[in-house]
């Protein structure tokens, strides 16, 4: 079957790190998403990895170990319009790019 | 920027009605989906459609679920006849080519089957 874990939801204070952590086991590999999802809109792209290591963009890096199944999204200078849930997907289909994703973490950012 | 669009995006139905969701993709993608999200629920996949094509299918699109690209801009997906647990978050999304890019989401269709 096909497991994507992720905490349900984490607290951070403004201008602090936070790290979201995400296990998979899936049938196939090929690629692991990260986005964001504000309350009631839809998915935004984050960050994509799909080779072992660390990718970075802006306040935002991703982390990923095929081998251990995990996956991370480090988030830098937390803002408060950061608070969103980020959901964690796999692209498990090949080429037809077929997403399964995790239920998600909801992160709330306080002052 | 381009973007995936969608409409309705309220629906209200009474149950065992039909409904279309229509979606827009991004105008020179290839690669078509359509998600759901119940509330307070993960994002599930539906449906891919390549080619014309179903590509592949959840099993929660079954036979009561369809879709169809009837001219070279729309994607939509037809539920035949609503149930109440059909009520969520439908989320249309597409793809320039294959899986190592991201795929663009629209701002969805809330579904309320009463």
């Amino acid at each position: 079957g096909q497991n994507i874990d992720q905490p349900t939801e984490m607290t951070a204070t403004e201008g602090a790190i936070v790290q979201i952590n995400c296990t998979y086991q899936t049938s196939g590999f090929n690629g692991l998403f990260w986005y964001q999802q504000h309350a009631g809109e839809a998915p935004t792209f984050l960050s994509y990895n799909v080779l072992d290591g660390l990718e970075e963009k802006g306040r935002f890096s991703s982390f990923l170990s095929r081998s251990k199944g995990y996956s991370y999204l480090l988030l830098k200078e937390l803002q408060m319009k950061d608070s969103a849930s980020y959901l964690c997907a796999v692209n498990y289909g090949g080429s037809q790019g077929n997403l399964i994703f995790g239920k998600g973490t909801k992160l709330s950012v306080k002052p | 920027e381009p973007e995936v669009t969608q409409t309705p995006s309220h629906q209200v139905t009474q149950m065992g009605q039909e409904v279309i969701l229509r979606c827009v993709p991004i105008s020179n993608h290839l690669y078509f989906y359509w998600y759901r999200q119940i509330l307070g629920q993960k994002v599930e996949f539906l449906v891919s459609f390549y080619n014309n094509e179903i590509s592949e299918k959840s099993e929660i699109f079954d036979d009561q679920f369809s879709v169809e690209r009837p001219d070279g801009s729309n994607f939509t997906l037809k539920i035949r006849s609503t149930k109440l647990e059909d009520s969520a978050m439908y989320f249309c999304a597409s793809r320039g080519r294959g899986g190592d890019t991201e795929a663009f989401f629209g701002q969805g269709t809330r579904l309320t089957v009463v």
